[in-house]
């Protein structure tokens, strides 16, 4: 059974860097067909995907993200990875890390249970 | 960008009854690239529905998609307890976006 489980500081300054790890357990992250994002959802508000990365190294970014994120992946410890740069209270928010499978087309199949992410002085 | 609106924002029902909710896209979605996800209070999101119509494993049959083009539709045949529920669709034909969510609620 695959599960994802997102790690990371819950407390950053304003102007820094939100760095978070989703580490994959249960299937290989090289295993192919399937591409890790990462979705998140401010306090009592819909969702909002950030971006994913193919394990052969494609991204793709949400547009209006896309200046500040780099999605990353290591395969040795099958782990995947955001940076946020420059955030303000508005990166204020829940971050799951997710799966997209090829057999769904792209809808995310597998979540993590989501990490609180506070941008605060 | 592709901009999803959900209808109703919150719907009332009684445990037994039907539930409709609707997603309309402001423009057509490629190859009915829609997907739809419940979301409980502190839990992350999970996978209904997708490619329109294609129930999730362990899914059961009392939810189903529907619809093509822009106008699309979830439905709970009859609301069992566990049900109620923010549910979000999710287009992913055109990069990818969310709409704002529905909430069923116990009347």
């Amino acid at each position: 059974q695959v599960q994802l489980q997102e790690s990371g500081p819950g407390l950053v300054k304003p102007s820094q860097t939100l760095s978070l790890t989703c580490t994959v357990s249960g299937d290989s992250i090289s295993s192919g067909g399937y591409y890790w994002s990462w979705i998140r959802q401010h306090p009592g508000k819909g969702l909002e995907w950030i971006g994913y990365m193919y394990y052969r190294g494609s991204t793709d970014y949400n547009p209006s993200l896309k200046s500040r994120v780099t999605i990353s992946i290591d395969t040795s410890k099958n782990q995947f990875s955001l940076k946020l740069t420059s955030v303000t209270a508005a990166d204020t928010a829940v971050y799951y890390c997710a799966r997209e499978a090829d057999t769904t087309g792209g809808a995310f199949d597998i979540w993590g249970q989501g990490t609180m992410v506070t941008v605060s002085s | 960008e592709i901009v999803l609106t959900q209808s109703p924002g919150t719907l009332s029902l009684s445990p037994g009854e039907r539930a409709t909710l609707s997603c309309r896209a402001s423009q057509s979605v490629t190859s009915n690239s829609l997907a739809w996800y419940q979301q409980k209070p502190g839990q992350a999101p999970r996978l209904l529905i997708y490619y329109a119509s294609g129930r999730a494993t362990g899914i059961p049959d009392r939810f189903s998609g529907s619809g093509s083009g822009t106008d699309f539709t979830l439905t709970i045949s009859r609301l069992d307890p566990e049900d109620f529920a923010v549910y979000y669709c999710q287009q992913y034909g055109s990069s990818l976006t969310f709409g704002g969510g529905t909430k069923v609620e116990i009347k």
